[in-house]
């Protein structure tokens, strides 16, 4: 069954400051892997997709990597600024069409 | 067609009362799934279809859930006697056949349940 840990849990950092998430998921056998943003009480924000054979793929401010062996993923994010406040989300979809969440990591940006 | 339609956006209701959301998603998706969050959690997989047909359920479906999709474009959610365990957030993301655009899921924005 595949597991999917986001860590931390929660990250408070000073605007301006460059910042990593991370991710990890049990089974590397997956087909894509897929970073969300959540602002409170709304819908989820598709920020990058990551094919299983692609390193990383890059939005703007935001790049995500993908090892796919050793089960790990990276949200970096460049220059952070208070409105990218949210809880970030990474999902991995396997063989069957569901995605498998991770519980998120609340990010606080501090002007 | 910008996105995934949800209705409501909130829902209120009454222990042991029946309700149902909709989910509308972008026309040109044949997959649509439904899933559930709540509070301090992410997503959990509820149900799948592909097209008109339904081919996956979770276990987390009770036999009060139902959800159809007639002729494959909209889809209903139907929760009977809810409980106050039914309290969540519930989404609708849709997804194009695989080799059409980038083969990510789209989420629209949820219904928020709340029994009382």
């Amino acid at each position: 069954k595949q597991e999917v840990t986001q860590i931390p849990a929660a990250l408070s950092v000073p605007e301006g400051e460059n910042l990593v998430l991370n991710c990890s998921f049990t089974d590397s056998a997956i087909y894509n892997l897929q970073w969300f943003r959540q602002d409170p009480g709304k819908g989820l924000t598709s920020l990058l997709l990551i094919q299983s054979s692609q390193r990383e793929q890059t939005s703007g401010r935001l790049n995500a990597s993908l090892d796919k062996s050793s089960g790990r993923s990276t949200l970096y994010i460049a220059a952070s600024q208070p409105g990218d406040s949210a809880t970030y989300l990474c999902a991995v979809r396997g063989g069957a069409q569901k995605l498998v969440f991770g519980q998120g990591t609340r990010l606080t940006i501090n002007p | 067609d910008t996105g995934v339609s949800q209705n409501p956006r909130h829902k209120i209701t009454k222990r042991g009362q029946n309700v149902t959301f909709r989910c509308d998603p972008i026309s040109e998706h044949n997959r649509l799934y439904w899933y559930r969050q709540t509070l301090g959690q992410g997503p959990e997989f509820l149900t799948y279809f592909q097209n008109e047909a339904q081919l996956e359920k979770s276990r987390l479906l009770s036999d009060r859930f139902s959800a159809e999709r007639p002729k494959g474009s909209f889809s209903t959610l139907e929760i009977q006697r809810t409980e106050q365990g039914d309290s969540a957030m519930y989404l609708c993301a849709s997804r194009a056949r695989t080799g059409i655009g980038k083969d990510g899921y789209t989420f629209g924005s949820g219904t928020r349940l709340t029994v009382v």
